[in-house]
């Protein structure tokens, strides 16, 4: 069964700081990973979705990397806001489900 | 595309009571996920519908659950007989599947409260 995985749980950075959350699964076997934040107590907001065959995806501040031989997903994040603050989950797409990984919680310090 | 919604936002309720929670996905998806979510816990899988068609189930899933796509449209999730460890947010998901290409949209979940 695909395990996912990330850490750190949680992360504290200053404003303007970049930063990296990780994501790490168990079966190089995915059609896609979609990175999502969720907000207290809400919904999740999909932020970007990678595919199997691609490196790279960009969106604003956001980058997402995908490795699919090492089993590992990356978020960069450039120039951090206190907005930024919430939870940020991936999940990758086996034929028939998604797996979710437990989160990264940051706070961005203003 | 007025995006995923779930009804209601909270639900508390008494042990023992039974409670169905809707989902409205968006209008051309042809899936539909039910998950639900602890806290500090990612989203864990319950059930999935390719248009009105109930495909899998959570082995997790006791018989008290059981959800309903009529249609292909919205759907239910039902839990019978509540118990104080299904307090949690269940959460919806919607998307309009391909062979390679699948993203997921998420409602702003029904968090249940059980007393």
């Amino acid at each position: 069964k695909q395990e996912v995985t990330q850490i750190p749980a949680a992360l504290s950075v200053p404003e303007g700081e970049n930063l990296v959350l990780n994501c790490s699964f168990t079966d190089s076997a995915i059609y896609n990973l979609q990175w999502f934040r969720q907000d207290p107590g809400k919904g999740l907001t999909s932020l970007l979705l990678i595919q199997s065959s691609q490196r790279e995806q960009t969106s604003g501040r956001l980058n997402a990397s995908l490795d699919k031989s090492s089993g590992r997903s990356t978020l960069y994040i450039a120039a951090s806001q206190p907005g930024d603050s919430a939870t940020y989950l991936c999940a990758v797409r086996g034929y028939n489900q998604f797996y979710f990984g437990t989160g990264t919680s940051l706070t961005v310090i203003p | 595309d007025t995006g995923v919604s779930q009804d209601p936002r909270h639900k508390i309720t008494k042990r023992g009571q039974n409670v169905t929670f809707r989902c409205d996905p968006i209008s051309e998806h042809n899936r539909l996920y039910w998950y639900r979510q602890t806290l500090g816990q990612g989203p864990e899988f319950l059930t999935y519908f390719q248009n009105e068609a109930q495909l899998e189930k959570s082995r997790l899933l006791s018989d008290r659950f059981s959800a309903e796509r009529p249609k292909g449209s919205f759907s239910t999730l039902e839990i019978q007989r509540t118990e104080q460890g299904d307090s949690a947010m269940y959460l919806c998901a919607s998307s309009f599947r391909t062979e390679l290409n699948e993203k997921l949209f998420f409602g702003s979940g029904t968090q249940l409260s059980v007393l």
